[in-house]
């Protein structure tokens, strides 16, 4: 199947600082891309969806200057998350559509959020 | 609103025996519905999808059934290994766009 990377891992940072987070599909290009994030023992919930070359869809609730989403080229879609408090530390999950075009999502490996 | 949901949170299963995962969705638009794994720290791993027009689908010792009439979706694993051990999530595509991802079943396999 397609391969989306996520990067970093997993990353610490401190109350008022940013993060970036990158998502990368690497063996085909995803004009949409969509983030999620997890909290411990939960579901994924959908945050946003990321359109190549056009502003991001936010989800009811989330806030789309706390995170900014850009979606520059056909392979990489960015989550910044400033000002980062506690309450943002968590699980943020990226997905592309496959080359197929079909509905299936691949899914980046996660990014571990600490903020501290 | 309308979302898709699992029967049971925990499952917990003996090497060697079936598994047999149970989720209830409640969009009778959705048209395509995928089974995800998801270990410890990591992304969901695709395991089987199905179309609405479709009522069974086999892979490799897993199995996903679909009852429309009942909105209810399943999914069937053969011989569970202790590698099976995971959170599934069945996810649903109302709209042909985002998925929308029940609460999820974490299974534990005993030795």
């Amino acid at each position: 199947g397609a391969v989306v990377s996520q990067h970093p891992s997993w990353v610490i940072c401190k109350s008022g600082t940013s993060v970036k987070i990158e998502c990368r599909s690497l063996d085909f290009q995803a004009t949409t891309m969509f983030w999620y994030r997890q909290f411990p023992k939960q579901s994924l919930m959908l945050m946003a969806t990321s359109n190549e070359g056009s502003k991001a869809t936010y989800e009811q609730g989330v806030e789309k200057d706390k995170f900014l989403i850009n979606h520059a080229s056909l392979t990489l879609s960015t989550l910044t998350v400033t000002s980062a408090h506690p309450e943002d530390s968590s699980f943020y999950i990226c997905s592309a559509l496959g080359g197929t075009g079909w509905a299936e999502a691949f899914f980046g490996q996660g990014t571990r959020l600490t903020v501290v | 609103g309308e979302s898709v949901g699992l029967h049971l949170p925990t499952l917990s299963v003996q090497e060697g025996d079936n598994s047999i995962i149970n989720c209830a969705y409640s969009n009778s638009a959705s048209d395509y519905f995928i089974w995800y794994k998801q270990e410890s720290g990591k992304g969901p791993q695709f395991i089987i999808d199905i179309r609405s027009n479709m009522d069974k689908r086999q892979g490799q010792r897993v199995t996903v059934l679909l009852n429309k009439t009942v909105k209810h979706l399943s999914l069937q694993i053969a011989a569970t290994q202790p590698g099976d051990s995971a959170v599934y999530f069945c996810a649903e595509n109302p709209s042909g766009y985002a998925l929308n991802f029940g609460k999820g079943t974490s299974l534990l396999v005993t030795p």
